[in-house]
């Protein structure tokens, strides 16, 4: 069974441009989570899809925003790029987003914004 | 504001020498996790506990959650050079959904 894909494993984008990362959930999995990693913050939640819905989201600015689709796959995009957005962003997928369902991470897209 | 705090942030020791982890919080969380993280890839969970006082065994390494469901540690007995990575906690609210609070992390080397 393959795990999480995510595509690019790295960007380099500069300030003001804006991303799409793509996640690909194991097959079977509808809900898709993201999270951003850096060495001063750590792992941080951004939000959750299920179903194509929006359910759960953190404590992030509206340039991060998100969707998933029909085939639960997702994507997440940054717009107008900082320095302080690069980070590795990491997607995991579980198969309903319940509480203490296991989760499986992907390897991340690392993102340098210069 | 973070929420779960480990100690200590990193540990460097010998094949053979045991060692612990902790995970402490202010806040009472509803169930903990551990996971595992090596350079260049994603987390891997190593174990769930969900009861206060709760104790995991899993080879070598010990799980237990806090009576009051605030704090957790991880013990490796005998630690391997395969054991090396970084150690997150994670930590779930009440509620249906799967959204953690992760730790600061503990960066472990194990010299061979």
């Amino acid at each position: 069974k393959a795990g999480v894909t995510q595509t690019p494993r790295y960007l380099i984008k500069t300030r003001g441009q804006q991303v799409t990362l793509s996640c690909s959930p194991i097959s079977g999995h509808r809900s898709v989570s993201w999270y951003q990693q850096t060495p001063g913050q750590g792992l941080q939640f951004l939000f959750e899809y299920f179903s194509e819905t929006q359910r759960n989201k953190g404590n992030f600015p509206g340039r991060f925003s998100g969707r998933q689709f029909s085939n639960s796959r997702s994507e997440m995009n940054v717009s107008t790029l900082e320095l302080g957005d690069s980070a590795l962003y990491l997607c995991a997928s579980s198969l309903l987003g319940q509480r203490n369902e296991k989760l499986f991470f992907g390897s991340g897209t690392q993102l340098s914004v210069l | 504001t973070q929420l779960l705090e480990q100690s200590p942030q990193f540990l460097s020791i010998q094949e053979g020498e045991n060692l612990t982890v902790y995970c402490n919080s202010s806040s009472v969380f509803s169930s903990l996790q551990w996971y595992r993280q090596e350079p260049g890839e994603g987390p891997v969970l190593l174990v769930t506990v969900v009861t206060g006082g709760e104790v995991k065994k899993l080879k070598r390494l010990t799980f237990q959650f806090g009576d009051a469901r605030k704090d957790s540690s991880l013990h490796i007995t005998a630690a391997q050079p395969g054991d090396t990575g970084l150690y997150l906690c994670a930590g779930a609210h009440g509620g249906a959904t799967n959204k953690l609070i992760f730790g600061t992390g503990t960066l472990l080397a194990v010299q061979p």
